[in-house]
């Protein structure tokens, strides 16, 4: 069974611009979570999707947003880059009925220059 | 707030000992998890303990849960090369949500 898809793998931006990720969950897996990790403040919550619907938010500015389509894709933008918005990127998805564990995808590294 | 603590962060040992992490959260938690990150890799979940006294084992590796004291431990059981990563705990506070709080993660290395 496909794992959850991440896409791009890699990719290099410079200050200011802006980057849309993308996540393809399992199949059956309805709820997308997004996560940001980096070596100084750890594994971050981003924000989780349900149903095309934002469900939670963690603590990031306005600049981080994300969406999710009825087949349960989703993508996060991140506008006006920071250097301090590199990071790995890692999308989490899972079934909403069972025990809720959440599988992750591997991941999109993004370097701010 | 949830807070996740883990101890140590860094652990160092030799091939056929055993260890144990510990993992602590300040709130209420419905679900506990353990997971395993290999360097430049995505995360792998472990382990999912749903209620008190809950222990899960697989190969080397034996998770327990005690809500009363708000404790999750991961025992490694003589340890091998192979186990060298880092392993997370995360708690999800009762939320039954994909919101999760990690702790700082426990960096193994498990020398021949």
């Amino acid at each position: 069974k496909a794992g959850v898809t991440q896409t791009p793998r890699y990719l290099i931006k410079t200050r200011g611009q802006q980057v849309t990720l993308s996540c393809s969950p399992i199949s059956g897996h309805r709820s997308v979570s997004w996560y940001q990790q980096t070596p100084g403040q750890g594994l971050q919550f981003l924000f989780e999707y349900f149903s095309e619907t934002q469900r939670n938010k963690g603590n990031f500015p306005g600049r981080f947003s994300g969406r999710q389509f009825s087949n349960s894709r989703s993508e996060m933008n991140v506008s006006t880059l920071e250097l301090g918005d590199s990071a790995l990127y890692l999308c989490a998805t899972r079934r909403v009925w069972n025990t809720g564990e959440l599988f992750f995808g591997e991941g999109s590294r993004l370097t701010v220059l | 707030e949830l807070k996740v603590e883990q101890n140590p962060l860094f652990l160092s040992m030799q091939e056929g000992k055993n260890y144990t992490i510990y993992c602590n959260y300040s709130t209420t938690s419905d679900r506990l998890y353990w997971y395993r990150q290999d360097p430049g890799k995505s995360l792998e979940s472990l382990f999912v303990l749903l209620s008190n006294g809950a222990v899960k084992q697989e190969g080397r590796l034996m998770a327990s849960l005690d809500t009363k004291a708000r404790l999750s431990t991961l025992h490694i059981t003589a340890a091998v090369h192979d186990l060298s990563a880092t392993y997370f705990c995360a708690a999800d506070g009762s939320s039954n949500t994909g919101k999760l709080i990690f702790g700082q993660g426990t960096t193994l290395q498990v020398k021949p």
